[in-house]
């Protein structure tokens, strides 16, 4: 299996704020690499696919950048809307494995 | 539009077999490039991805409950149904189905709401 770690598992932002998710893969992936929110008691929502395609309806402000095992997801302004937990995964190779998740929190 | 969502026993005692459902509407299991898949999430824990079957019927599981985990469609009613033998409390968590297609290269774009299953005895 490819091992997904993310880093922070959470981190305290304020509106406005920039905020860097990072994620790692424990082999290349190429960019077969999503990145989903999730609020709680909700399903995922998918954000980015093919690690910086925005998905359809997706604010602009969110933006995925890398290749091969490191990645990025990057929120240029923090909105009150945006405190969720993110997860990245791979679609490169079954299992298609999660990152343990990101916290975002209010400060 | 997509819709897919899922339906079986909320509570199941220790050793039994789960079977859940997933009906969707909105796409066809049998055009090129589709699938649905099943992920699952403890309470307060993350996600994971369990199983997937494609347009072709190909299947793949998770290696670490592959002997568990059995997935099937039924094109004319537009389901997909996850079994999985010998529950155990471990198992308890928000089980969702999830739509996947090659234009988003694989990503998960329509989720059902999820069904909360307990394993209690």
């Amino acid at each position: 299996d490819i091992q997904m770690t993310q880093s922070p598992s959470s981190l305290s932002a304020s509106v406005g704020d920039r905020v860097i998710i990072t994620c790692r893969a424990s082999q290349t992936v190429n960019t077969y690499l999503n990145w989903y929110q999730q609020k709680p008691g909700t399903a995922p929502k998918l954000l980015i696919y093919a690690s910086y395609s925005l998905q359809s309806g997706v604010p602009s402000r969110f933006r995925g950048s890398g290749s091969g095992t490191d990645f990025t997801l990057t929120v240029s302004s923090l909105q009150p809307e945006d405190f969720a937990t993110y997860y990245c995964q791979q679609s490169y190779s079954t299992p298609w494995t999660f990152g343990q998740g990101t916290k975002v929190e209010i400060k | 539009q997509i819709t897919l969502k899922e339906s079986g026993p909320t509570l199941v005692k220790p050793t039994q077999t789960l079977t859940l459902t997933c009906t969707f509407s909105g796409f066809s299991l049998t055009t090129s490039g589709v699938g649905v898949g099943w992920i699952r999430q403890p309470p307060g824990k993350a996600l994971e991805w369990l199983a997937f079957i494609y347009w072709d019927e190909d299947r793949r599981y998770s290696p670490s409950l592959k002997n568990r985990l059995t997935i099937t469609r039924d094109t004319s009613k537009n389901q997909v149904v996850l079994t999985m033998t010998n529950m155990d409390p471990l198992d308890t968590a928000t089980y969702y189905c999830a739509h996947n297609t090659a234009e988003v290269d694989w990503g998960a774009d329509y989720w059902g709401q999820g069904t909360l299953v307990t394993v209690s005895s």
